[in-house]
């Protein structure tokens, strides 16, 4: 499978632990983002990164959220001391690099639930 | 500041009947606009995308979507829906005058599809 790859797709914590979630962008693609979507609700912009940058982070929570996308592994979403509010779907998109008119591709995220 | 409008939650059509869903937007640059489907439990699916040129677009599984600069809409079309159409439809902006490729969502709208 070529696409996009997140993992886990389903997560629980409980609150006040901590969340990782992963994301292989598709092969040749360097530039990733980051969604998250409440229930019967669109997507919402998290963050944007490139390999070691963060381009555009202006949908990120202040507190307890960090993004990474590292020369080499996957990129990473943290999420520290979650909290309830935290339940969602999170999505990781890709695209290649420097061709901001081709569409993101989308893997099929990770649920996360907080107990 | 940039957005996008789904005006119905949802639309019902019987199948083999013309389908029509609508999408607004609004950008301070030139829009880059994208249709994407999501089925439950999955990611999101690119349908079709107008970037330039030609205002009707064609995409995936027959749908095409017309871009009007003077309305700022891009409503999606299907001259004959299919029981399998069925599912979540997500607009998306792109402000091509950012410098930033964060796309901006609409809240879905579902489409259900009757035999």
């Amino acid at each position: 499978n070529a696409g996009v790859m997140q993992n886990p797709r389903h997560l629980v914590r409980r609150r006040g632990q901590e969340a990782r979630l992963r994301c292989s962008p598709m092969k040749g693609h360097s530039h990733v983002y980051w969604y998250r979507q409440l229930p019967e609700e669109g997507l919402k912009f998290m963050v944007y990164l490139q390999k070691e940058n963060i381009i555009d982070e202006s949908g990120m929570p202040k507190e307890r959220f960090s993004a990474e996308f590292p020369k080499e592994g996957p990129s990473i979403l943290r999420i520290q001391q979650v909290v309830r509010g935290d339940s969602a779907a999170y999505f990781c998109a890709s695209s290649p690099s420097g061709a901001s008119n081709q569409p993101q591709h989308f893997g099929d995220g990770t649920r996360l639930s907080i107990l | 500041a940039q957005s996008v409008a789904q005006p119905e939650d949802q639309v019902n059509v019987a199948e083999g009947n013309p389908l029509t869903v609508k999408c607004t937007y609004s950008v301070s640059g030139n829009p880059y606009l994208f249709w994407y489907v999501q089925y439950p439990n999955r990611g999101l699916q690119f349908l079709l995308k107008y970037i330039t040129g030609d205002n009707l677009v064609k995409g995936s599984y027959g749908f095409e979507a017309e871009f009007n600069k003077s309305q700022t809409s891009f409503h999606l079309k299907k001259p004959s829906a299919l029981v399998s159409d069925s599912a979540l439809y997500f607009c998306a902006v792109r402000d091509a005058g950012l410098d930033t490729d964060k796309l901006i969502f609409g809240t879905g709208t579902r489409l259900q599809v009757f035999p």
